[in-house]
């Protein structure tokens, strides 16, 4: 069955980056987008944006330009989420989720990014 | 970028009793292929969200009849025609006709 395995938590200090990395198995990796959706704490969702696994195009939030990067590795069936100059409100649980016909069907167990000096 | 906004935003329900939720889009959710791209999804506690509705008003794989999901163009309601135990969390309505997507604030299922 379809599973995305994610990296675990991470602590890090303000201007730090964070990368978290969402492993696919169970299906062809190349068929699913894979979209970034993060939660703060007692939050709601909010989506950062979008990677196509077999070319590699992303698309992200404006709120997001310039800090995220997506990227995926093919040879393992594994995308990346990179967020750089950290700060506290990026403290959240980040969720990979892969998409078929626009559906988010299937969800990471999400990786909790604690920024905190 | 398109603004959902879901009422209310919490629901303290009897079990067996009915719950309604409703969703509004900023603009329009129906695209030039004739579907509308707006989704319903339920996050349980300390889970991911999952998918309930898809395209308004189509329930996903395994997802119980008392669910039902309609409207159209910009006004969308998800129903729960008796609320079991089972049915608590927070409610998300999301758009997806057009980046970036976006998900409602929120509505929280209580059982009384």
């Amino acid at each position: 069955q379809v599973q995305l395995v994610q990296s675990g938590a991470e602590v890090k200090k303000p201007g730090a980056s964070v990368k978290v990395s969402c492993k696919a198995s169970g299906y062809t990796f190349t068929i699913y987008y894979m979209h970034w959706v993060r939660q703060a704490p007692g939050q709601g969702l909010e989506w950062m944006g979008i990677i196509n696994p077999s070319g590699g195009s992303t698309s992200y939030a404006q709120k997001f330009q310039g800090r995220v990067t997506m990227t995926r590795d093919t040879s393992t069936s594994t995308v990346y989420m990179e967020l750089s100059s950290l700060r506290s409100e990026d403290t959240a649980v980040y969720y990979c989720a892969g998409e078929i016909a626009a559906r988010l069907l299937n969800w990471g167990q999400g990786t909790l990014v604690t920024v905190s000096s | 970028d398109i603004v959902m906004t879901q009422t209310p935003l919490s629901l303290s329900v009897t079990p067996g009793q009915p719950a309604s939720i409703s969703c509004k889009s900023s603009q329009s959710l129906l695209h030039s292929d004739g579907k509308t791209y707006l989704y319903w999804y339920l996050q349980k506690p300390g889970q991911p969200p999952q998918l309930l509705i898809y395209e308004v008003s189509n329930r996903f794989s395994g997802v119980p009849d008392r669910f039902s999901g309609s409207g159209s163009g910009t006004d969308f309601t998800l129903k729960i025609s008796r609320v079991e135990a089972e049915d608590v969390g927070v409610y998300y309505c999301m758009q997806s006709i057009q980046p970036p997507y976006t998900f409602g604030q929120g509505t929280k299922l209580e059982i009384k």
